[in-house]
This record gives structure tokens, C-alpha cells and sequence, in this order.
């Protein structure tokens, strides 16, 4: 399984507050990825690393920010949560040596209300 | 129109049928990625490939770099099978994926 965990699980917060969520890989893996999943949309890409310190936007990004300053660790931030934000946080990490193959935590379902 | 096209959106079927799941794209790509997601839970990858054919059990995947397509199949499909199955295509121009809809589906007993 990659050795992918996420933190929380679940989380239920006010409109308005900052959230972090929390990816940690115990493997090593370089490049690690933030997806959001909501009914009607396939998955889409918050923000993704490539290295410590090393973070891009992906295609969902605005009201979102990341950092990584260890390899284990990539963290999610939501600035100030809305309810267009409720939905399930995916971390996902990539293979490397040529692979582009992905693995995924298990998800953390986010409730803004 | 999207650039990852899932077919079916929703497939259900009686145990023991030969189930086969669609993905068609339109763009340049180095691999193509299939994926399981079960109600409520996490997302596994099942195939990553970039020609030919896989198997793994029950489930065998294809793709056809040519005709911009891929199949996943699962034979003698049981109802454990039911899943969202996932596309998703790693594009040759910055390896990032692009992500198919999903498709549904549910074997009955």
C-alpha cells in the first residue's frame, strides 16, 4: 500500500477557519499529489510536490496552499474553508525509477459547514 | 468535450457475466492507468500500461495506442467486483494524469 497515510480521517469545521490536512509516506517517494473527489467530478489535482520544497499548482488550486519541508510529509492547507470545499482530500504518491504509476491514501472526508 | 472518456458511465450486470469497461482519450500519452474505488473507500491501482495487454486474476487490461483506447475486463465477475472503476491517462507532454468520470458498476448475486 505505499505506506500512505492521511490525518484526519474526517473533519467537520466552520466556514471560515484555516484546516491542514496532513499526507505522510514512510517510502521515500519524491513526487506526492492532492486530489479532491466530489460527486460528478473525476478526481482533480490540488497541488503536487516533486521534491522538498519543491510544490506546483494543479488545476483546483486557488483557496488551497501546500509545503513540504520533509520527503515523508506534504500538508494541505485550506486558507479559509468554504462549503465549496467540502469534499474527500486524496494524497497520492508516484513510483519513481521510470513509473508513473500512482498510490493513494485512504482519504480524508471534509465537511464545511 | 473531455479528454478522458469513460464508457459505460454505469454497467450492471448478473455474477458470472464478462464485464468490459471502455476508455478513450485524445491526447498524447506515455501510459494509461486503471484504478478500483469500492463505496466509501480507497482508490487502488489495478494496471499501469503503456502497450499490449495485462493480466492480473480475473481482470485482463488492453490498450491500443493507435486508436487512442484502452479495455478493462473481468471475467467470471462476482459481485465483490462491484466498484467505480477508474481511467486515467499520463500525458507524454508533462507526465502529470488526466482522470477519467468513472464508471459504476454493480454485479448482482
Amino acid at each position: 500500500d505505499a505506506g500512505i497515510t492521511q490525518s484526519p480521517r474526517h473533519k467537520v469545521t466552520e466556514t471560515g477557519t484555516p484546516v491542514t490536512l496532513r499526507c505522510h509516506q514512510t517510502e521515500n517517494h519524491r513526487y506526492m499529489y492532492w486530489y479532491r473527489q466530489d460527486p460528478g467530478h473525476g478526481l482533480r489535482l490540488i497541488h503536487y510536490s516533486y521534491g522538498v520544497k519543491d510544490t506546483d499548482k494543479g488545476e483546483v488550486s486557488d483557496g488551497y496552499s501546500v509545503s513540504r519541508s520533509k520527503t515523508e510529509d506534504f500538508l494541505l492547507t485550506l486558507e479559509s474553508a468554504t462549503s465549496s470545499q467540502t469534499s474527500v482530500y486524496f494524497c497520492a504518491i508516484r513510483l519513481g525509477g521510470g513509473s508513473y504509476e500512482q498510490y493513494f491514501g485512504p482519504g480524508t472526508r471534509l465537511t464545511v459547514t | 468535450k473531455n479528454e478522458v472518456e469513460q464508457s459505460p458511465q454505469n454497467l450492471t450486470a448478473q455474477e458470472g457475466e464478462f464485464i468490459t469497461i471502455n476508455c478513450s482519450y485524445s491526447v498524447g500519452i506515455s501510459a494509461l492507468h486503471w484504478l478500483q474505488q469500492h463505496p466509501g473507500g480507497g482508490i487502488v491501482s489495478l494496471f499501469m500500461l503503456s502497450s499490449g495487454k495485462k493480466k492480473h486474476g480475473r481482470l485482463i487490461a488492453t490498450i491500443n495506442i493507435q486508436e487512442k483506447h484502452s479495455s478493462l475486463h473481468i471475467t467470471a465477475s462476482h459481485p465483490r467486483d462491484s466498484a467505480v472503476y477508474i481511467c486515467a491517462v499520463v500525458m507524454d507532454s508533462n507526465y502529470q494524469l488526466i482522470w477519467g468520470a468513472g464508471t459504476k458498476l454493480i454485479i448482482k448475486p
